[in-house]
């Protein structure tokens, strides 16, 4: 275990839906990040936290909102998706933003399908 | 533009043999590089990073990287490979003059182990 846990690991939603995907980090982490993997694709990256703070918003369609409550959690709230948004959500986290020695410790991924 | 390059989709190997994933990267300035591993259904797994210092790192479950800064090159190796080796490799770079902190993920290698 990394010490990054993600609910739910398994989601089906319509395109109507609203949900929303939940990490936890148990590290003393300052910085959360959302990932996107698809299959054959790198990993792309779509939100990053820092304190709590948004830092990193790469583009993404406004039918994905995050949230920070706290340094410890993570939220990727989900409205009116698109089959081509189905793949597996990656939360990780690391002690800081700013160091690029820091190592990521990711969860296990939530595996969204949209019907 | 920070880029990072793992030419091999699929890499086979008998077990007990040497096995070599390959990575080369493009960035600005010092790299911090990056190997990751991930089993099926499960989040990537930090598996070691080189940061400065000595060209050969060594990591967990017997892997390790050499960094090669002329090639620009950070391929993953291990002297005798095993069948719970099979998983999906992913090498990733950070940081250099422009880089700012994003982490940069290959497309990933599958690496399979032959029993």
């Amino acid at each position: 275990e990394t010490g990054v846990t993600q609910t739910p690991r398994h989601l089906v939603m319509g395109m109507t839906n609203k949900k929303s995907l939940k990490c936890e980090q148990h590290l003393g982490h300052n910085a959360m990040y959302w990932y996107k993997q698809s299959a054959k694709k790198p990993l792309e990256l779509m939100f990053v936290y820092s304190l709590e703070e948004r830092v990193e918003n790469n583009s993404v369609p406004s039918r994905f909102s995050p949230e920070c409550p706290n340094s410890s959690h993570l939220f990727l709230h989900l409205h009116t998706l698109q089959p081509e948004d189905s793949a597996l959500y990656l939360c990780a986290s690391s002690q800081t933003w700013g160091q690029g020695t820091d190592t990521q410790y990711f969860g296990p991924g939530t595996r969204l399908t949209v019907l | 533009a920070q880029s990072v390059a793992q030419p091999e989709d699929q890499v086979n190997v008998a077990e007990g043999n040497p096995l070599t994933v390959k990575c080369t990267y493009s960035v600005s300035g010092n790299p911090y590089l990056f190997w990751y591993v991930q089993y099926p259904n499960r989040g990537l797994q930090f598996l070691l990073k080189y940061i400065t210092g000595d060209n050969l790192v060594k990591g967990s479950y017997g892997f390790e990287a050499e960094f090669n800064k002329s090639q620009t090159s950070f391929h993953l190796k291990k002297p005798s490979a095993l069948v719970s080796d099979s998983a999906l490799y992913f090498c990733a770079v950070r940081g250099g003059n422009t880089g700012g902190f994003k982490t940069i993920f290959g497309a990933g290698t599958r690496l399979f182990v032959k029993a």
